[in-house]
């Protein structure tokens, strides 16, 4: 079946650091892929989206491309705040799942200043 | 604001008690989702529905009941039969076509003592 995987975390990051969140699917088919966020005591945040291969979604200073022939979405980040601090979810659907999620198991990203 | 509100925030529960997490959203959205959250383990879906009066089991249904009688409502019953319980639950909705943005709620933190 489909599923997700994530690189283990906690990462600890000082501030201005690069940041690779590393993200590998399995799928039967094409699907589209997710990064979604948790700040503490939050529910989760839509980060970025790509929904073909070589597609690059990107949203406040992260980015993630769709890599059909890796099967990847790796997160990345040029350099992490404090505020970046909070779990990180990469996650997939399949065309006609209408919205029915397949989430990997999250990393836990800590940023010290 | 629109969102999706659920209450409690932090619920306690003896064991062998039923108790039921509130979900209502005001986005108009045709479908809607509850996931349990485990320390770990990512998010699992606990049931869905796509239409008012008609929801589906997810992974994970067993020892949970959900209604969806109003479009905007999506209660979660945790019952007695569920042998672990004491987890964070999170609520979410989408329009219902498959762009698998789903928005969520703040969560619900249940306790069983």
């Amino acid at each position: 079946g489909n599923s997700v995987t994530q690189m283990e975390g906690p990462v600890t990051l000082s501030e201005e650091a690069f940041l690779t969140i590393n993200c590998t699917y399995t799928a039967t088919g094409y699907p589209s892929l997710f990064w979604y966020v948790q700040y503490p005591g939050e529910g989760l945040q839509l980060l970025l989206k790509a929904t073909k291969a070589d597609d690059k979604g990107s949203n406040k200073g992260f980015e993630a491309t769709y890599r059909k022939e890796t099967t990847s979405f790796h997160l990345e980040k040029g350099s992490v705040q404090v505020s970046d601090s909070a779990v990180y979810f990469c996650a997939l659907i399949e065309g006609n799942q209408g919205g029915k999620l397949i989430f990997g198991q999250g990393t836990e990203l800590s940023v010290k200043p | 604001d629109g969102g999706i509100t659920q209450s409690p925030k932090y619920l306690f529960r003896k064991e062998g008690q039923n108790v039921t997490l509130s979900c209502e959203q005001n986005l108009n959205h045709d479908a809607m989702y509850w996931y349990r959250q485990d320390p770990g383990q990512g998010l699992r879906l606990i049931y869905y529905s796509q239409i008012v009066n008609d929801f589906q089991k997810g992974d994970i249904a067993e020892g949970y009941s959900v209604s969806r009688e109003k479009k905007e409502s999506f209660p979660l019953t945790v019952t007695s039969a569920q042998k672990n319980p004491t987890a964070f639950y999170l609520c979410a909705s989408n329009p219902g076509y498959a762009s698998g943005e789903l928005f969520f709620g703040e969560g619900s933190r249940l306790t069983v003592l």
